[in-house]
């Protein structure tokens, strides 16, 4: 399996509070991607990272942001988490941006916000 | 991305090779079909892809027709573990525009 770890794996929150999920990575990929899933939708893009300091967003992206630093953590913020941000969240790697490149999951965070 | 129509579920019998089908009829010619699977509460792991050629890995084998409009996943000798939800999708790309999009997937169930 790729070296994928993602922390907290549950967090319950309330509305209004900021919420950080970390993801962290050891295959030294150049990509990196956060994925929500909800019951109905299958996984939808969040936003995606292709290097250090350079990301751009998916199809989901409002009221999230995120950061990478270093190459090995992707970093995904709720600056004021809302009800309808209750989901899984998953994120992925991959090495190359070509048309046969594999995304592997991390093993996903349950955020519960109340 | 072409769109993909998967059957919602299947089962099969452990020991017995497990077919999963995938109609993508508007696929385009730089558009390679992957397949990925999930287990339940697990991240999505992936299992296959192709373009047109028939392919094999240590998981499974995937099937596409002549006309790529559809393909078969095949899990040759299914087991219990393999029970999950199978995401077929149909990506163009390049670049990491080229996301994955999930549809509703198969459920498998193998049953013993």
């Amino acid at each position: 399996d790729a070296g994928i770890t993602q922390s907290p794996r549950h967090k319950v929150t309330e509305t209004g509070t900021p919420v950080t999920l970390r993801c962290h990575q050891t295959e030294n990929h150049r990509y990196m991607y956060w994925y929500r899933q909800d019951p109905g939708h299958g996984l939808r893009l969040i936003h995606y990272s292709y290097g250090v300091k350079d990301t751009d967003k998916g199809e989901v992206s409002d009221g999230y942001s995120v950061s990478r630093s270093k190459t090995e953590d992707f970093l995904l913020t709720l600056e004021s988490a809302t009800s309808s941000q209750t989901s899984v969240y998953f994120c992925a790697i991959s090495e190359s941006e070509g048309l046969t490149d594999t995304q592997y999951f991390g093993p996903g965070t349950r955020l519960t916000v109340l | 991305d072409a769109k993909t129509t998967q059957p919602p579920s299947m089962d099969c019998a452990e020991g017995r090779a497990a077919n999963l089908p995938c109609n993508h009829s508007t696929i385009s010619g730089n558009e390679y079909v992957y397949w990925y699977r999930q287990i339940h509460s697990q991240g999505p792991q992936y299992i296959i892809h192709g373009l047109k050629n028939n392919e094999t890995n240590e998981m499974a084998s995937l099937i596409i027709t002549e006309d790529r409009k559809s393909s078969t996943l095949i899990l040759p000798h299914a087991t219990l573990r393999d029970t999950a939800v199978y995401y077929c999708i149909v990506r163009v790309g390049p670049g990491a525009n080229s996301k994955l999009t999930f549809g509703k997937g198969i459920t498998l169930s193998v049953r013993p």
